[in-house]
Order: C-alpha cells, then structure tokens, then sequence
C-alpha cells in the first residue's frame, strides 16, 4: 500500500533561518508530487507541485522553493524564513481524477 | 482564479442533529471532492463526484452535485462526535484543484 511521510511535525524557527521540510512516498512510482499551505485551519494554497524528478511548477510567489532529487522525496525549502511564512504545511500526492492523499502535516512556527 | 465559497464557516450541533454544508462556485468544475481534516491531520478523501447532479451516499452522508457542476452539498443525517473536524471542498478546473476555506464542524455530545 502507499504511504506517506513528512517531518517534522512541528518546527519553530527564527525570522531569517533557512528551511528544509521532506516529504517522501512509499508503494508508488513517478507520483505527482504537491506542497500546500494552510492557513489557521482554513483552505489550502498550492506552492508547488511536480510530476517527476527535477520538475517543479510554482504556483505563488513566494520566499520558497521546492526541489525533487528522487522519484518519491520532495523537499519544500527557504533560504530565510519571513514571519509571513508561518502555517501548517501539507505535502500530497495523487492522481487530480482520483483525489490526492495527505501526509499528516508540518506546523511552523516563525519567531 | 476560481473560486469555492464554502458555507457556513462554523457549525457547532447537537449529537443526532442533522446539517448540510455547501460548496459554491461561479466556475464550472469537471470534478468535485470532499475532504475531512481532523486538528493536527491532513485531510483525507471522502468521496469524488464527477456528473452534474450526481449523487453519492457514505453511511451517514450524503454528497451532491450541482446539475451546472458549479455547486455541492454534504448532508449529514444524526451527526456524531465523530463527525467533528473541517470539511474541505476541492473543484477540479483542468489541471488545477482549487480548495474552499472549509467549514469547521463540531458534534456536541
């Protein structure tokens, strides 16, 4: 079966330090990979999204970027954190037909 | 951009209670699905509807599709603690799913 994992699940860390968040599959080759934001519960903003290694499309921009070294891991980075950056970050993957799973979340906190 | 409105924002109901909870658009989707998020959780699929007045039941809900394919609704009949969480709408324009703000919902026992 697929699974998904992402780590941390929670981060605090100071304006201005970098940023590295990983996601990774199992089960599944050459998913389409995705990192959402979620703001205080509320619906959720596409950053990236990527359909094989090395491709990557961003849909807001934004003091991140996102990079895919493996078929199945994606990395949401930052060079320097901004307070705006706090919120819970979600990474996914799926097929848009058949709905996307979730992995459990990383709450960040900038401070 | 398309946009999903969900209503209402905040639901707090009594258990055995029933709710609806809507998802509307000015914007034809070719798709449309629901998610449940528990605090702390991602969410996670609850049902996808793809024709226009479609109709899908899981136990206790109930999911519709607008006939225009710009709307839906969830229908909870005798809520249950359980049922607690955000429930998220996700249309599908293209290549993009855009996500409503969500409704959070809370099940008194």
């Amino acid at each position: 079966s697929q699974t998904i994992h992402q780590w941390p699940a929670t981060l605090v860390q100071p304006v201005g330090s970098p940023l590295s968040l990983e996601c990774t599959v199992e089960g599944t080759s050459n998913p389409n990979l995705y990192w959402y934001r979620q703001a205080a519960g509320r619906g959720l903003q596409l950053l990236f999204y990527s359909v094989g290694i090395g491709q990557i499309s961003s849909e807001v921009p934004q003091n991140l970027s996102a990079s895919r070294p493996q078929d199945r891991q994606f990395i949401l980075s930052s060079k320097k954190l901004l307070l705006s950056d706090s919120g819970f970050y979600l990474c996914a993957w799926g097929q848009i037909n058949y709905g996307y799973t979730f992995g459990s979340g990383t709450r960040l906190t900038v401070v | 951009t398309q946009l999903l409105e969900q209503s209402p924002q905040f639901l707090s109901i009594q258990e055995g209670e029933n709710l609806t909870v809507y998802c509307n658009s000015s914007s034809v989707f070719s798709s449309l699905q629901w998610y449940r998020q528990e605090p702390g959780e991602g969410p996670v699929l609850l049902v996808t509807v793809v024709t226009g007045g479609e109709v899908k039941k899981l136990k206790r809900l109930t999911f519709q599709f607008g006939d225009a394919r710009k709307d839906s609704s969830l229908h909870i009949t005798a809520a249950q603690p359980g049922d607690t969480g955000l429930y998220l709408c996700a249309g599908r324009a293209g290549n993009m799913l855009t996500f409503g703000g969500g409704t959070r919902l809370m099940v008194k026992p």
